[in-house]
């Protein structure tokens, strides 16, 4: 079956702190897997999409990295920042056919 | 959100009615989506339209219908057959490439948050 796990469920840490949030996948066969940030009451927005040949994307302070072999992928957050507060979706593709899977988001809470 | 409009924000109805979501873009995109968030739980695609006057059930369509009478426009109606239609309502869009794949990018409207009492 396909599913995606993200972990943990929820996060607190303190504002410039860095953080890891973590995506386990068993999807196949696999297409890429994207990141989104969604904030709360709002549409998630895009942070990054890797294909199977991608191991790191970076998008400002955001890094996000995937291990194909293992199915797993990392999104690092550096010098954390309050407008960080927000749900992180991870989403990976299936080929054929083509459809998504979401995971149910980690929940971060940046705190001065 | 990216050329994509919802509304309204929030909707309530009493059980029993049908209700018509909206969703609009302008971003030239020629496939569309619907989808429902519900606490504690990833999102769940409802039905998908990949070009004008043709669409296809998602994995929860029961319930709903849509139609895709013009390419920037892709409604939903939430039907009283909807057994829990209490939810945030998320609409997307993205391109279609050569051969007919889907874009990897989606882009997502504000959603919509429908209450039924």
């Amino acid at each position: 079956k396909n599913q995606v796990e993200q972990s943990p469920q929820s996060l607190i840490i303190l504002e410039g702190k860095n953080c890891t949030l973590q995506c386990n996948y068993t999807v196949s066969p696999f297409s890429n897997l994207r990141w989104y940030k969604q904030d709360t009451g709002r549409g998630p927005v895009s942070l990054t999409i890797m294909t199977f040949s991608e191991n790191t994307k970076s998008n400002g302070r955001y890094t996000a990295t995937l291990d194909a072999d293992t199915k797993q992928s990392s999104l690092h957050i550096t010098a954390s920042q309050l407008s960080d507060s927000a749900s992180y979706i991870c989403v990976v593709s299936a080929m054929a056919p083509d459809k998504l899977i979401f995971g149910t988001g980690t929940r971060l809470q940046v705190f001065p | 959100d990216g050329g994509i409009t919802q509304s309204p924000k929030y909707l309530f109805r009493k059980e029993g009615q049908n209700v018509t979501l909206s969703c609009e873009q302008n971003l030239n995109h020629d496939a569309m989506y619907w989808y429902r968030q519900d606490p504690g739980q990833g999102l769940r695609l409802i039905y998908y339209s990949q070009i004008v006057n043709d669409f296809q059930k998602g994995d929860i369509a029961e319930g709903y219908s849509v139609s895709r009478e013009k390419k920037e426009s892709f409604p939903l109606t939430v039907t009283s057959a909807q057994k829990n239609p209490t939810a945030f309502y998320l609409c997307a869009s993205s391109i279609q490439l050569a051969g007919g794949q889907i874009s990897y990018e989606q882009y997502f409207g504000p959603g919509t948050r429908l209450t039924v009492t």
